[in-house]
């Protein structure tokens, strides 16, 4: 079975652009989560959807906004990049909402 | 916010050796937590949850021990491997998310 699939795995952005970033969930997953990994934190909390709708948004700003979709994919979209938000990007899939996540291997967001 | 720590960032053990990793949690009502493992560019791996109702949960080599009286969470990995080196943290439940520690690194030495 594939795991939770991330694209892309790498990007590098210039201050001021927009990303989106991509996942799709494990098969039968309906809950999404995104989370920000700055090098040497743990991560943090962005968004959390089940079900295609919004469960929970972390402490981030509106730049930062995500989807998902029929299907339960997800996407990530942040505006007017900052270098502070170089960062790995990770979503992580469950089939219960607050249950144990299975992680993606991320998308390594580099602004310059 | 919810605040959860870990006693130690670094540590250093003898591939054979049993390995414990502590964390730290501060809301009260936390009920749910896991442990993860995350390996150089990889995403965390779920190692073991537990739920505010138990005080010990085994899986294949590991044990989570929590003390709700403290506060504290703990990993033990036994007869620890070089596969086993990596960084650790906890996550506790909190609402629609989990708060992550900063995270304990694990080397083992062969």
């Amino acid at each position: 079975d594939a795991g939770v699939t991330q694209s892309p795995t790498h990007l590098i952005k210039t201050r001021g652009q927009q990303v989106t970033l991509r996942c799709s969930p494990i098969s039968g997953h309906k809950s999404v989560s995104w989370y920000q990994q700055v090098l040497g934190q743990g991560p943090q909390f962005i968004f959390q959807y089940y079900e295609k709708e919004e469960r929970g948004r972390g402490n981030f700003p509106d730049r930062f906004s995500a989807r998902q979709f029929p299907n339960y994919s997800s996407e990530l979209n942040v505006n007017a990049l900052l270098l502070g938000d170089s960062a790995l990007y990770l979503c992580a899939s469950s089939d219960r909402v607050n249950y144990g996540y299975t992680f993606g291997s991320g998308t390594r967001l580099t602004v310059v | 916010g919810e605040s959860v720590g870990l006693h130690l960032p670094t540590l250093s053990v003898q591939e054979g050796d049993n390995s414990i990793i502590n964390c730290a949690y501060s809301n009260s009502a936390s009920d749910y937590f896991i442990w993860y493992k995350q390996e150089s560019g990889k995403g965390p791996q779920f190692i073991i949850d537990i739920r505010s109702n138990m005080d010990k949960r085994q899986g294949q080599r590991v044990t989570v021990l929590l003390n709700k009286t403290v506060k504290h969470l703990s990993l033990q990995i036994a007869a620890t491997q070089p596969g086993d080196s990596a960084v650790y943290f906890c996550a506790e439940n909190g609402g629609n998310q989990f708060y992550f520690g900063t995270g304990t690194s694990l080397t083992v030495i062969p």
